[in-house]
């Protein structure tokens, strides 16, 4: 089975910080890594598909690069909106399309 | 515009089992491979298992947790897929939603709570 770990499992930072949050597959997934932002009580939100396309309407502060195994997901300047929680997902044909364990992400 | 609602979420003993649900609109779903997904209270995302578009088999696949006692499937008349979960353990409590494999379109959840 594809492992997925991602990290930190926490992060707090400034208004106007860059942030970065990596996620590692056990396995080569090509590119098929999404990135999700999930708010309390609401469902996720995709933000970056393909590991590197950002979804319509997703502000470009947020990106993504990566493939392979090792990917990386950025907020270019952290917003107070930008509080959540962040998960990877790969959805390779392979199951499980397992999900990181996810990044709270909380404002200094 | 897609619409995924899921519904069939409720209180069941340990043991026994539930059906849920989940509606598309602006989606076939035969057409589409779709991924059922659960959080349990106050922790990360599990994936659960999937179901591959009509046109690619009709395949499942679940996750080693529910292999054998969950069961995903759809309605193509009605545009409906479902997961029958069998054998429910406390574990189990959860939301789960519906979505489709490429993470775009998601339902918004219905809970179920296993508990005596």
């Amino acid at each position: 089975d594809i492992q997925m770990t991602q990290s930190p499992s926490s992060l707090s930072a400034s208004v106007g910080d860059r942030v970065t949050i990596t996620c590692q597959a056990s396995q080569d997934i090509s590119n098929y890594l999404n990135w999700y932002q999930q708010k309390p009580g609401k469902a996720p939100k995709l933000l970056i598909y393909d590991a590197s396309n950002l979804e319509t309407g997703v502000p470009s502060r947020f990106s993504g690069s990566g493939s392979g195994t090792d990917f990386t997901f950025t907020i270019s300047s952290l917003q107070p909106e930008d509080i959540a929680t962040y998960y990877c997902q790969q959805y390779d044909t392979l199951p499980p399309n397992s999900f990181g364990q996810g990044t709270k992400l909380e404002i200094k | 515009e897609v619409q995924l609602v899921e519904s069939g979420g409720g209180l069941v003993t340990p043991g026994g089992s539930r059906k849920v649900s989940c509606a598309a609109s602006g989606l076939t779903l035969s057409k589409a491979w779709m991924s059922w997904v659960r959080q349990a209270p106050g922790k990360g995302l599990e994936w659960v298992g999937r179901i591959k578009s009509k046109v690619d088999g009709g395949t499942t696949d679940y996750a080693a947790p529910v292999k054998g006692r969950f069961t995903i499937s759809r309605d193509d008349s009605k545009n409906i897929l479902y997961l029958q979960m069998n054998s429910l353990k406390m574990e189990d409590t959860a939301v789960y939603y519906c979505a489709t494999r490429g993470g775009d379109y998601w339902g918004q959840g219905t809970l179920v709570t296993v508990s005596s």
